[in-house]
């Protein structure tokens, strides 16, 4: 069983909007803090934004604050990423990351995002 | 934002070989629990990013034990005693003491 799995990557044009979803199985979601990290192909990996346990603390890369929005449903133990007036910037695929900095990191397989007109 | 730099970005490594990688921090990694919110991670082709060391020493669940994190303070290493074939892939040092979180450039290992 894959603990995290991403989706909701796809085309879309420049200042539009997209919401990716991670959906987490296997383990107690509602324990672990969670991220979201990018890499443009070829590229180097950046951080993007965490959320603590409850949704309470949130925090953001400086290149999205504003226009990204990270959440989570503990209920549906699925991690949220609404994007908008996105650029072409932020083509990338976006991975979800469970703990990163513990010992239960775990990154997803990732999602595509391609901002183009 | 904390700064993290590699060396080498580059690594051809003989089979059975041993290969060594840094990684240097602009700032102290050391929190005040004592650990070093610092990880090393591999990707390898088409995949995403394992962990293999977290806190700057500890091998994560399953890693053979052929790869081993040192360092302190700003300065890390990781080591490989016997470089196989499959440890190809591309190699990240990241620190998690602030956001926003940081990643070194990568370093490529290939096999001679």
């Amino acid at each position: 069983e894959v603990p995290v799995v991403e989706s909701g990557g796809g085309l879309v044009q420049p200042g539009g909007s997209l919401r990716l979803s991670c959906a987490a199985s296997g383990y107690t979601f509602s324990s672990y803090w969670m991220h979201w990290v990018r890499q443009v192909p070829g590229k180097g990996l950046v951080w993007v934004s965490r959320i603590n346990t409850d949704g309470t603390v949130t925090n953001y890369a400086d290149s999205v604050k504003g226009r990204f929005t990270i959440s989570r449903d503990n209920a549906k133990s699925t991690l949220y990423l609404q994007m908008n007036s996105l650029t072409v910037e932020d083509t990338a695929v976006y991975y979800c990351g469970r703990d990163l900095g513990g010992r239960e990191g775990y990154w997803g397989q990732g999602t595509l995002v391609t901002v183009s007109s | 934002d904390i700064v993290m730099t590699q060396s080498p970005l580059s690594l051809p490594v003989t089979p059975g070989e041993p290969a060594s990688i840094s990684c240097r921090s602009s700032q102290s990694l050391l929190h005040g629990r004592g650990n070093h919110f610092f990880d090393w991670y591999v990707q390898k082709q088409g995949q995403s990013p394992q962990l293999l060391i977290y806190w700057g020493f500890m091998r994560a669940s399953g890693v053979p034990d052929r790869f081993s994190g040192s360092g302190s303070g700003t300065d890390f290493t990781l080591k490989i005693s016997r470089v196989e074939a499959e440890d190809v892939g591309v190699y990240y040092c990241m620190q998690a003491l602030q956001t926003p979180y940081t990643f070194g450039q990568g370093t490529k290992l290939e096999i001679k």
